[in-house]
Protein backbone atom coordinates (compact mmCIF):
# COMPACT_ATOMS: atom_id res chain seq x y z
CA UNK A 1 0.00 0.00 0.00
CA UNK A 2 1.18 3.94 0.09
CA UNK A 3 3.39 5.13 2.68
CA UNK A 4 3.45 9.01 3.41
CA UNK A 5 6.45 10.25 4.71
CA UNK A 6 6.46 14.03 6.08
CA UNK A 7 9.09 15.96 7.14
CA UNK A 8 10.20 18.04 9.68
CA UNK A 9 7.83 16.32 12.63
CA UNK A 10 8.13 20.06 14.01
CA UNK A 11 9.35 23.48 12.66
CA UNK A 12 9.52 27.12 14.15
CA UNK A 13 9.65 30.05 11.95
CA UNK A 14 9.48 33.80 12.84
CA UNK A 15 6.51 35.96 11.65
CA UNK A 16 6.68 36.59 7.65
CA UNK A 17 9.62 34.02 6.94
CA UNK A 18 8.47 31.61 4.55
CA UNK A 19 8.02 27.48 5.76
CA UNK A 20 8.59 24.52 3.62
CA UNK A 21 7.00 20.89 4.57
CA UNK A 22 8.62 18.10 2.27
CA UNK A 23 6.40 14.82 1.84
CA UNK A 24 7.51 11.18 0.12
CA UNK A 25 4.78 9.06 -1.19
CA UNK A 26 5.72 5.33 -2.23
CA UNK A 27 3.01 4.37 -4.96
CA UNK A 28 3.66 5.80 -8.34
CA UNK A 29 0.17 5.46 -9.12
CA UNK A 30 -0.80 7.91 -6.73
CA UNK A 31 -2.25 10.77 -8.39
CA UNK A 32 -3.88 13.30 -5.94
CA UNK A 33 -2.20 14.59 -3.03
CA UNK A 34 -4.22 16.88 -0.53
CA UNK A 35 -2.43 19.20 2.43
CA UNK A 36 -4.51 19.60 5.44
CA UNK A 37 -4.53 22.38 8.40
CA UNK A 38 -5.76 20.71 11.64
CA UNK A 39 -6.43 23.62 14.75
CA UNK A 40 -6.54 22.26 18.18
CA UNK A 41 -9.98 20.71 18.35
CA UNK A 42 -10.60 20.61 15.07
CA UNK A 43 -10.57 18.49 12.00
CA UNK A 44 -8.35 18.83 9.47
CA UNK A 45 -9.40 21.58 6.38
CA UNK A 46 -8.18 21.21 3.30
CA UNK A 47 -6.20 23.98 2.53
CA UNK A 48 -4.69 23.28 -1.29
CA UNK A 49 -4.97 19.81 -3.30
CA UNK A 50 -2.52 19.12 -6.47
CA UNK A 51 -3.45 16.49 -9.08
CA UNK A 52 -0.73 14.56 -10.87
CA UNK A 53 -0.80 16.16 -14.18
CA UNK A 54 0.55 19.20 -12.93
CA UNK A 55 3.90 20.60 -10.94
CA UNK A 56 2.69 23.58 -9.09
CA UNK A 57 -0.16 25.58 -7.79
CA UNK A 58 -0.20 28.51 -5.81
CA UNK A 59 -3.35 30.25 -3.93
CA UNK A 60 -1.99 33.21 -2.35
CA UNK A 61 0.60 32.73 0.12
CA UNK A 62 0.38 28.81 0.00
CA UNK A 63 1.81 27.06 -2.71
CA UNK A 64 2.22 23.21 -3.65
CA UNK A 65 4.95 21.44 -6.01
CA UNK A 66 4.74 18.09 -7.21
CA UNK A 67 7.71 16.36 -8.25
CA UNK A 68 6.58 12.86 -10.07
CA UNK A 69 9.99 11.17 -10.64
CA UNK A 70 11.17 11.35 -7.61
CA UNK A 71 7.95 10.96 -5.83
CA UNK A 72 7.94 14.02 -3.43
CA UNK A 73 5.87 17.07 -2.94
CA UNK A 74 6.20 20.00 -1.11
CA UNK A 75 3.68 22.60 0.45
CA UNK A 76 5.63 25.98 0.78
CA UNK A 77 3.94 28.82 2.93
CA UNK A 78 4.88 32.53 2.42
CA UNK A 79 4.75 35.73 5.05
CA UNK A 80 3.93 33.13 7.18
CA UNK A 81 1.84 34.91 10.26
CA UNK A 82 0.51 33.38 14.09
CA UNK A 83 -2.65 32.09 12.95
CA UNK A 84 -0.79 29.57 10.10
CA UNK A 85 0.46 27.86 13.68
CA UNK A 86 -0.78 24.26 13.29
CA UNK A 87 -0.39 20.68 12.67
CA UNK A 88 -0.41 20.45 9.00
CA UNK A 89 -0.56 16.70 7.24
CA UNK A 90 0.23 15.86 3.63
CA UNK A 91 -1.51 13.20 1.84
CA UNK A 92 -1.56 10.53 -1.37
CA UNK A 93 -4.34 8.94 -3.02
CA UNK A 94 -5.22 7.27 -5.74
CA UNK A 95 -8.01 8.57 -6.94
CA UNK A 96 -9.81 6.32 -9.46
CA UNK A 97 -9.80 3.80 -6.82
CA UNK A 98 -12.03 6.13 -4.85
CA UNK A 99 -10.62 4.62 -1.37
CA UNK A 100 -8.12 5.75 1.35
CA UNK A 101 -6.09 8.91 1.85
CA UNK A 102 -2.97 8.05 3.48
CA UNK A 103 -1.51 10.45 5.48
CA UNK A 104 2.12 11.29 6.78
CA UNK A 105 2.05 11.77 10.48
CA UNK A 106 2.12 15.51 10.55
CA UNK A 107 4.33 18.64 10.77
CA UNK A 108 3.40 21.26 14.31
CA UNK A 109 4.32 24.53 12.64
CA UNK A 110 5.02 27.50 15.21
CA UNK A 111 5.23 30.70 13.73
CA UNK A 112 6.08 33.35 16.15
CA UNK A 113 5.77 37.33 16.61
CA UNK B 1 -16.59 25.68 8.62
CA UNK B 2 -16.98 22.51 6.64
CA UNK B 3 -20.56 21.35 6.97
CA UNK B 4 -19.74 17.75 7.65
CA UNK B 5 -21.05 17.47 11.35
CA UNK B 6 -20.26 14.56 13.94
CA UNK B 7 -22.08 14.00 16.99
CA UNK B 8 -21.08 13.27 20.12
CA UNK B 9 -18.14 15.52 20.07
CA UNK B 10 -17.06 13.85 23.19
CA UNK B 11 -17.63 9.77 24.51
CA UNK B 12 -16.63 8.22 27.77
CA UNK B 13 -16.67 4.46 27.38
CA UNK B 14 -15.87 1.17 29.42
CA UNK B 15 -13.60 -2.03 27.88
CA UNK B 16 -15.59 -4.36 26.19
CA UNK B 17 -18.74 -1.94 25.48
CA UNK B 18 -20.11 -1.08 22.14
CA UNK B 19 -20.36 2.53 20.82
CA UNK B 20 -21.75 4.27 17.55
CA UNK B 21 -20.77 7.89 16.06
CA UNK B 22 -22.99 9.83 13.69
CA UNK B 23 -22.03 11.79 10.76
CA UNK B 24 -23.91 14.36 8.45
CA UNK B 25 -22.50 15.15 5.46
CA UNK B 26 -21.94 18.20 3.74
CA UNK B 27 -24.65 19.16 1.10
CA UNK B 28 -24.29 17.66 -2.18
CA UNK B 29 -21.88 14.85 -1.21
CA UNK B 30 -22.35 11.74 -1.83
CA UNK B 31 -20.01 9.83 -0.25
CA UNK B 32 -18.68 9.15 3.51
CA UNK B 33 -15.31 8.17 4.77
CA UNK B 34 -14.10 7.46 8.14
CA UNK B 35 -10.50 7.47 9.72
CA UNK B 36 -8.88 7.30 13.09
CA UNK B 37 -6.37 10.12 14.48
CA UNK B 38 -4.45 8.67 17.49
CA UNK B 39 -3.03 11.38 19.47
CA UNK B 40 0.17 12.76 17.57
CA UNK B 41 -0.55 10.73 14.18
CA UNK B 42 -2.07 11.64 11.19
CA UNK B 43 -5.59 10.10 10.43
CA UNK B 44 -5.94 6.41 8.98
CA UNK B 45 -8.80 5.34 7.05
CA UNK B 46 -11.34 2.67 8.67
CA UNK B 47 -13.70 2.59 5.63
CA UNK B 48 -15.85 4.71 3.34
CA UNK B 49 -19.25 4.66 1.91
CA UNK B 50 -21.19 4.97 -1.40
CA UNK B 51 -24.58 4.49 -1.89
CA UNK B 52 -25.35 2.98 1.10
CA UNK B 53 -22.26 0.58 0.36
CA UNK B 54 -19.19 -0.15 1.90
CA UNK B 55 -16.75 1.32 -0.85
CA UNK B 56 -13.07 0.39 0.45
CA UNK B 57 -11.39 -0.56 3.91
CA UNK B 58 -8.16 0.28 5.65
CA UNK B 59 -6.60 -2.49 7.89
CA UNK B 60 -9.68 -2.28 10.29
CA UNK B 61 -11.07 -5.57 12.46
CA UNK B 62 -14.70 -6.91 11.71
CA UNK B 63 -16.04 -5.18 15.31
CA UNK B 64 -15.59 -1.63 13.13
CA UNK B 65 -18.63 -1.42 11.01
CA UNK B 66 -20.47 1.29 9.52
CA UNK B 67 -24.06 2.53 7.84
CA UNK B 68 -24.65 5.16 5.15
CA UNK B 69 -27.98 5.92 4.51
CA UNK B 70 -30.32 7.67 1.84
CA UNK B 71 -29.79 11.12 3.15
CA UNK B 72 -25.88 9.92 2.80
CA UNK B 73 -26.01 10.57 6.34
CA UNK B 74 -23.50 8.04 8.18
CA UNK B 75 -23.05 5.53 11.17
CA UNK B 76 -19.79 4.30 12.65
CA UNK B 77 -20.41 1.41 15.22
CA UNK B 78 -17.33 -0.15 17.30
CA UNK B 79 -18.25 -3.32 19.10
CA UNK B 80 -16.46 -5.10 22.44
CA UNK B 81 -14.48 -1.50 22.90
CA UNK B 82 -10.52 -1.59 23.34
CA UNK B 83 -8.25 0.72 25.24
CA UNK B 84 -6.31 0.79 22.13
CA UNK B 85 -9.53 2.72 20.55
CA UNK B 86 -9.20 5.69 22.35
CA UNK B 87 -8.60 8.27 19.46
CA UNK B 88 -10.63 11.02 17.58
CA UNK B 89 -12.56 9.49 14.95
CA UNK B 90 -13.20 11.94 12.08
CA UNK B 91 -15.80 11.86 9.66
CA UNK B 92 -15.31 13.20 5.86
CA UNK B 93 -17.94 13.82 2.98
CA UNK B 94 -16.79 13.97 -0.47
CA UNK B 95 -18.68 13.82 -3.93
CA UNK B 96 -17.80 10.75 -6.23
CA UNK B 97 -18.05 11.90 -9.61
CA UNK B 98 -17.58 8.43 -11.78
CA UNK B 99 -14.34 6.44 -10.38
CA UNK B 100 -13.16 9.79 -9.16
CA UNK B 101 -13.54 10.67 -5.51
CA UNK B 102 -11.13 13.79 -4.42
CA UNK B 103 -11.33 16.40 -1.93
CA UNK B 104 -12.55 14.71 1.17
CA UNK B 105 -14.12 17.94 3.94
CA UNK B 106 -13.87 16.59 7.60
CA UNK B 107 -15.50 17.28 10.82
CA UNK B 108 -14.35 17.98 13.71
CA UNK B 109 -14.17 14.72 14.89
CA UNK B 110 -15.77 12.73 18.08
CA UNK B 111 -13.28 12.23 20.99
CA UNK B 112 -13.62 8.58 22.32
CA UNK B 113 -11.78 7.99 25.27
CA UNK B 114 -12.17 4.08 26.24
CA UNK B 115 -11.34 2.72 30.42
Amino acid sequence: GENVEQHPSTLSVQEGDSAVIKCTYSDSASNYFPWYKQELGKGPQLIIDIRSNVGEKKDQRIAVTLNKTAKHFSLHITETQPEDSAVYFCAALLSNSGYALNFGKGTSLLVTP
Amino acid sequence: ETGVTQSPTHLIKTRGQQVTLRCSSQSGHNTVSWYQQALGQGPQFIFQYYREEENGRGNFPPRFSGLQFPNYSSELNVNALELDDSALYLCASSKRQGTTNEKLFFGSGTQLSVL
